[in-house]
């Protein structure tokens, strides 16, 4: 079964530190792998797209790495600001069908 | 360029009740994504429509239906609304179908509530 997992489940982190969320996922056949930052009530928003053959990605302070071969995935947000609070979602896409975790809700907090 | 519009943005409806949401793509953008998103479920895939043609469904009963018009814009309907529809519907938009790194834009939502 296609299944991506996200840990930890919420986050707590005080501002201008780093941290990291993982994304593990059993899913066949691999196209690609997003993670999207979703803000309270708005939809998600693209951070980063890694294909099979990428193993690092970066957008200003996010930072994202793909290992294929042990189906993992990383977020690393570096220099946390009260922004980045908000839910983060990793989605594989496999078959022309998008699957989601069920995220990673992080606070920030001053 | 204007992003992707839901319209409503809120609604409230009585359970037995049918819905339609709207959803307007970005220009150019011929792809429309339909998903549920609740707190216990997270995002679910509802449907996918390219150029006027359903090209991807998920598990959901047919109580949920969409179509997309010439102008790529869509609408998904929900018939005999139950409590549990209560949800955020999200729309997204991009510029092809499922192509490799295809970027995917997705609306404000709308927030529909089944009392």
């Amino acid at each position: 079964k296609n299944q991506v997992e996200q840990s930890p489940q919420s986050l707590i982190i005080l501002e201008g530190k780093n941290c990291t969320l993982q994304c593990n996922y059993t899913v066949s056949p691999f196209s690609n792998l997003r993670w999207y930052k979703q803000d309270t009530g708005r939809g998600p928003v693209s951070l980063t797209i890694m294909t099979f053959s990428e193993n690092t990605k970066s957008n200003g302070r996010y930072t994202a790495t793909l290992d294929a071969d042990t189906k993992q995935s990383s977020l690393h947000i570096t220099a946390s600001q009260l922004s980045d609070s908000a839910s983060y979602i990793c989605v594989v896409s496999a078959s022309y069908k998008l699957i989601f975790g069920s995220g990673t809700r992080l606070l920030v907090r001053p | 360029k204007a992003g992707v519009t839901q319209t409503p943005r809120y609604l409230i409806k009585t359970r037995g009740q049918q819905v339609t949401l709207s959803c307007s793509p970005i220009s150019g953008h011929r792809s429309v994504s339909w998903y549920q998103q609740t707190p216990g479920q997270g995002l679910q895939f509802l449907f996918e429509y390219f150029s006027e043609t359903q090209r991807n469904k998920g598990n959901f009963p047919g109580r949920f239906s969409g179509r997309q018009f010439s102008n790529s814009r869509s609408e998904m309907n929900v018939s005999t609304l139950e409590l549990g529809d209560s949800a955020l519907y999200l729309c997204a938009s991009s510029q092809r179908q499922y192509e490799e790194s295809y970027e995917q834009y997705f609306g404000p939502g709308t927030r529909l509530t089944v009392t």
